[in-house]
């Protein structure tokens, strides 16, 4: 049973740049949520989506968009990069949005903005 | 708005002690807790997961306790062991302003465990 799979593993762009991080949740989880990881830090909430809809959304701004596919897959979207979008980000799958699971994640894509 | 602290942030033992790595949150609403460990550069493995109306949960050598009235949890790690070191994270399941879910995390304790 293969977890959550994320892709590519490590990439770098260069400032005003797009890129594009896709995620596979866990099988049998319908629910897939994405959070930046700092340096030093804990993770921060990105979004989430549930049945191919945002759901709700952290403090981040507008360049970071997303997308659910009808096979649950995910993919984050960021336009116009900056230094300091240069994280790592995880995808986190789980099944039913309100429920008490445990929530799996993704080993990461690792992004730096040069 | 849901903050969650963990306390100390680094932590130095010799193999074998037994130690306690300590979370607290604000906001005692929570849904449940759950606990991850993350090595150097890589992503997040689930430990234990305490919902809301529970106390402890256990696995092997760890022991996970949960205090909503006080707004703590604490991760107990008995007889350490070199492949323990790790970052231990502790994040709060909590309702956002939609009524979904997300995680709240801490900064995380840096662990190592000396041979």
């Amino acid at each position: 049973d293969a977890g959550v799979t994320q892709s590519p593993t490590h990439l770098i762009k260069t400032r005003g740049q797009q890129v594009t991080l896709r995620c596979s949740p866990k099988s049998g989880h319908d629910t897939v949520s994405w959070y930046q990881q700092a340096l030093g830090q804990g993770p921060q909430f990105i979004f989430q989506y549930y049945e191919e809809e945002e759901r709700q959304r952290g403090n981040f701004p507008d360049r970071f968009s997303g997308h659910q596919f009808p096979n649950y897959s995910s993919e984050l979207n960021v336009n116009a990069l900056l230094l300091g979008d240069s994280a790592l980000y995880l995808c986190a799958s789980s099944w039913g949005q309100s429920s008490g699971n445990t929530i799996y994640f993704g080993e990461g894509s690792w992004l730096t903005v040069v | 708005k849901q903050e969650v602290t963990q306390i100390p942030a680094a932590l130095s033992v010799p193999e074998g002690e037994n130690l306690v790595l300590n979370c607290s949150f604000t906001d005692s609403a929570i849904y449940n807790l759950q606990w991850f460990r993350q090595d150097p550069g890589k992503g997040l493995t689930s430990l234990l997961l305490i919902q809301s109306s529970q106390r402890e949960q256990t696995s092997g050598r760890l022991n996970a306790s949960l205090d909503k009235s006080s707004g703590r949890s604490t991760l107990y790690i008995a007889a350490s062991q070199p492949g323990d070191s790790a970052t231990y994270l502790c994040a709060a399941r909590t309702w956002g302003n939609t009524g979904f879910q997300k995680l709240v995390f801490g900064t995380g304790t840096r662990l190592l465990v000396s041979p």
